[in-house]
């Protein structure tokens, strides 16, 4: 089955402890991206991936770092984590040129206290 | 930048009526348009999307969609409500350049009896 998984689904953690939220896909998509949502805001594209060792920032990407060593894996890295980082964090892949089209992840719920 | 508008917070509608959300874009270029639906607890699912050519798209689950470039509008339509619709629907706009993806606020459909 065609999906986007990501782990953990929920985790609680204290400010300041670093915390990394893995995400992998398995439709060999060149695009991969993440994404945190709020009440209000919709979703805010935090980094994103062109490609194997390419990425660049999306509309909010402080505080977080990503990698892209592999095709099919696109961590999400927060190395010290503060409260106004809680939030439902969705990873997501997309094919390229008429495939283009973001598969979502189920979502990991952070709490940072 | 690209920017999304939903004027919509939250629309209530009954069971078999019909329902139109509305969305705006901000977009220098030709845009890459989508429909997203998120059910309570769920990732996004993909409801249709729009690149070129004929400017009303048909998607999943009986919606569509109709591009208006003089209105920078693609406004998604169903002609008759189920209360399975009754979701949080997202409208996001794409750059043809990089595939960076930029989300409305959302817009929650409630489904009364």
């Amino acid at each position: 089955e065609a999906q986007v998984t990501q782990n953990p689904r929920y985790l609680i953690t204290v400010t300041g402890k670093k915390l990394t939220v893995t995400c992998s896909q398995n439709m060999n998509h060149e695009y991969m991206s993440w994404y945190r949502q709020d009440p209000g805001l919709g979703l805010r594209q935090i980094y994103y991936s062109m490609n194997v060792e390419v990425t660049d920032k999306g509309d909010v990407p402080e505080g977080y770092k990503v990698s892209r060593k592999e095709k099919r894996n696109f961590p999400l890295i927060l190395e010290s984590p503060s409260p106004n980082q809680t939030s439902l964090y969705f990873c997501a892949s997309s094919g390229q040129g008429r495939d283009y089209g973001y598969t979502f992840g189920s979502g990991t719920r952070l709490t940072v206290v | 930048a690209q920017s999304v508008t939903q004027p919509d917070i939250h629309i209530t509608v009954s069971e078999g009526a019909s329902l139109e959300l509305r969305c705006n874009y901000s977009y220098g270029a030709t845009p890459y348009l989508f429909w997203y639906v998120q059910s309570p607890g769920q990732g996004l699912q993909l409801l249709l999307k729009y690149f070129s050519g004929d400017t009303l798209v048909q998607g999943i689950k009986g919606f569509e969609a109709e591009f208006k470039r003089s209105q920078s509008s693609f406004n998604l339509r169903k002609p008759s409500v189920h209360w399975s619709d009754a979701a949080e629907y997202f409208c996001a706009v794409g750059a043809s350049n990089d595939y960076k993806l930029s989300f409305g606020a959302g817009t929650t459909v409630t489904v009364r009896a």
